[in-house]
């Protein structure tokens, strides 16, 4: 089955180390996005990519970092610069680098400060 | 850049209940309209969409009608079911403040009770 597939699910994490959070697809998607869910502020988005070896800023980037390097994964990286990194982080990738079509959701990935 | 409102909630009714959910959007353009559906500790699953003016999207007894006169797309069921119970998210496609992804509201959380 085609799908996106977000790993691990739950993810404890001490202050100061950074994390890195695994988004793999295999539905063919050109465009790949990370989301943060906190309670009541909805999605943000983090960063983006349209195409292999490209990505771009989103709303809230600082303190983050990811990679294209293959067509099917989009690895983000929490780091120890990011204030205040406990959320759910949502994975998503879409067919339409443009933004013009449906995005697809994995599964997420709760990350948590201890 | 495009944008979208959505009613806040929390909403809570009882079963067999008349649901809507008040959504508006900002948009420069054709932009698509997407309505998605999220239960506890999942990711986002599209519920319904549409692509252009006075399209209707429908799914599982769910629909929205995008309307370009009023720049809205109302999610609206007849009766609701216990089932039902989730967080509810308008979404805009296209260019936004953020980028190329699709723009999500602050969603919507619905409880229906027995």
């Amino acid at each position: 089955d085609g799908g996106i597939t977000q790993s691990p699910k739950y993810l404890f994490r001490k202050e100061g180390q950074n994390v890195t959070l695994s988004c793999e697809q295999n539905l063919n998607h050109d465009a790949m996005y990370w989301y943060r869910q906190d309670p009541g502020q909805g999605l943000r988005l983090i960063y983006y990519s349209q195409i292999v070896n490209d990505f771009q800023k989103g709303d809230i980037a600082e303190g983050y970092s990811v990679s294209r390097e293959k067509k099917e994964s989009f690895p983000l990286t929490v780091t120890s610069a990011q204030k205040n990194p406990t959320a759910f982080y949502l994975c998503a990738s879409s067919i339409d680098s443009q933004g013009n079509t449906e995005a697809f959701f994995g599964q997420g990935t709760r990350l948590t400060v201890v | 850049g495009n944008s979208v409102t959505q009613m806040e909630g929390p909403v809570t009714l009882s079963e067999e209940a008349f649901l809507t959910i008040n959504c508006t959007y900002t948009a420069t353009g054709y932009p698509s309209l997407f309505w998605y559906v999220q239960y506890p500790g999942e990711g986002l699953q599209l519920l319904l969409k549409a692509t252009k003016a006075d399209d209707k999207g429908s799914n599982k007894g769910f629909e929205a009608t995008y309307r370009k006169e009023t720049t809205s797309f109302h999610l609206e069921k007849g009766s609701v079911q216990v089932s039902d119970s989730a967080v509810y998210f308008c979404a805009l496609s296209g260019l936004s403040n953020s980028g190329y992804a699709l723009n999500f509201g602050k969603g919507t959380s619905l409880l229906v009770t027995p």
